[in-house]
């Protein structure tokens, strides 16, 4: 079964920092791009960052830029977010979504893949 | 970044009704431009990418159409599975956009 789990999340103070992970199983993990998007409580979603099938390349939103790292291990199939100087508006369910094949030529493509989040809370 | 904007905000309608949802595009994202239903406590899930194709295993009720910076989702005939909140996302570059949501309720 192709599946994404994502651990790490929890309670932090502003200023503090917090390591997601996702756990990929269920496909050549090593073939796609993978990507971070959250949503605050009652909020729509937001794309957070990206990186490429070789961890070569990597994007972010403006929101997080030079705050979040994102990285990969394509031999233990894992997805991470590194979060530094934790703000009140980081507080989000963090998603890992499954982007395009970019091994298999694929450079363009929805998210077709999600797990199902891993709560964050930035709060004194 | 490019901005995508969702109308309506919410919808209210019946079983069995056609409904449509418009996502409008800042700049053109050419033909990439995704459809997403998420039902709370759930990860969205995908159900149309490239403007108009249908993801494996999603209901023929459901289309995409448009093109540059106009687009549209149709569900034909409203099923009681289908009352969710419904986002479009362009993939055409960074950042990557989500609209705000389209919260389709039952009358």
């Amino acid at each position: 079964e192709v599946q994404l789990v994502e651990s790490g999340g929890g309670l932090v103070q502003p200023g503090g920092s917090l390591r997601l992970s996702c756990a990929a199983s269920g496909f050549t993990f090593s073939s796609y791009n993978m990507n971070w998007v959250r949503q605050a409580p009652g909020k729509g979603l937001e794309w957070v960052s990206d990186i490429d099938n070789r961890g070569s390349n990597t994007n972010y939103a403006d929101s997080v830029k030079g705050r979040f790292t994102i990285s990969r291990d394509n031999a233990n199939n894992s997805l991470y977010l590194q979060m530094h100087s934790l703000r009140d508006e980081d507080t989000a369910l963090y998603y890992c979504a499954r982007g395009p094949a970019l091994g298999f030529g694929v450079v363009n493509d929805a998210f077709d893949i999600w797990g199902q989040g891993t709560m964050v809370t930035v709060s004194s | 970044d490019i901005q995508m904007t969702q109308s309506p905000s919410t919808l209210s309608a019946s079983v069995g009704d056609r409904v449509t949802i418009t996502c409008r595009a800042s700049q053109s994202v050419s033909r990439w431009l995704a459809w997403y239903q998420q039902k709370p406590g759930r990860a969205p899930k995908v159900l149309i990418y490239d403007v108009s194709s249908l993801e494996s295993g999603v209901p023929s009720r459901f289309s995409g159409s448009g093109s540059g910076t106009e687009f549209t989702l149709t569900i034909s005939s409203l099923q009681p599975d289908d009352f969710a909140t419904y986002y479009c996302q362009q993939y055409n570059s960074y950042s990557y956009t989500f609209g705000q949501g389209t919260k389709l309720e039952i009358k």
